[in-house]
């Protein structure tokens, strides 16, 4: 079991719509959860982090975490051609805060 | 602000040859970590320092690999001799030493790609 699971995609989704992209981790004691966004050849960027279980809102962005099942999505609203990139979630682990990722979900948002 | 730079930005080499990876984080940033991403993998931790001393070295593959952090301001990840299977884009990542480590953001460089042939 990989420690960090993604649907690697491709999620397509219309310009406008809501985007969903789902992550579950296996280490327990994960205590941070972060999502990047990566354009193709391009370093990860933060988008949202988010420590407590619950919603965090952003802009068009929503972290929702879920510590009892291991689980933590990030909502996009109003998706646009933009938000077309590479969605890396990473739980980080230790007191030395190392980021442990995912392969990513690969979201298109077409015209 | 600069962000994280990192040097170069691509390297061929051959087996069996040297490669120096440098980082240049944040400025005023303690936390260092080097990442890397072998083709179709995800990105995995290779270590972590804060300022000179190497807080985390879990995640280094092997003794080829030597990353160092003189005077807690940029570092070099060396790999001596190198491997077809080192082959990868390596990340350099820094972070603010806040007191809370998990709240910490760490801000990415552009990454090195390294091709080993």
């Amino acid at each position: 079991q990989k420690e960090v699971e993604q649907n690697s995609g491709p999620l397509s989704v219309p310009e406008g719509a809501i985007a969903s992209l789902n992550c579950t981790y296996s280490d327990r004691v994960s205590q941070s959860f972060f999502w990047y966004r990566q354009y193709s050849g391009k370093s990860p960027e933060l988008i949202m982090s988010i420590y407590s279980n619950g919603d965090k809102e952003d802009g068009r962005f929503t972290a929702q975490l879920n510590k009892a099942s291991q689980y933590v999505s990030l909502l996009i609203r109003d998706s646009q051609p933009s938000d077309s990139a590479t969605y890396l979630c990473a739980p980080s682990q230790g007191g030395g805060n190392k980021l442990t990722f995912g392969t990513g979900t690969q979201l298109k948002v077409e015209l | 602000e600069a962000g994280v730079t990192q040097f170069p930005s691509h390297s061929v080499i051959e087996k069996g040859q040297t490669v120096t990876l440098r980082c240049d984080p944040i400025s005023g940033h303690d936390n260092l970590y080097w990442y890397r991403r072998v083709m179709g993998k995800e990105i995995k931790f290779l270590l972590h320092f804060v300022k000179e001393s190497k807080q985390d070295e879990s995640g280094m593959p092997n003794n080829r690999f030597l990353a160092e952090r003189t005077g807690g301001t940029y570092s070099t990840l060396k790999v001596q001799p190198a491997e077809l299977e080192d082959s990868g884009v390596y990340f350099c990542a820094s972070s603010q030493a806040l007191g809370h480590y998990s709240t910490d953001t760490q801000y990415f460089g552009p990454g090195t790609r390294l091709t080993v042939l």
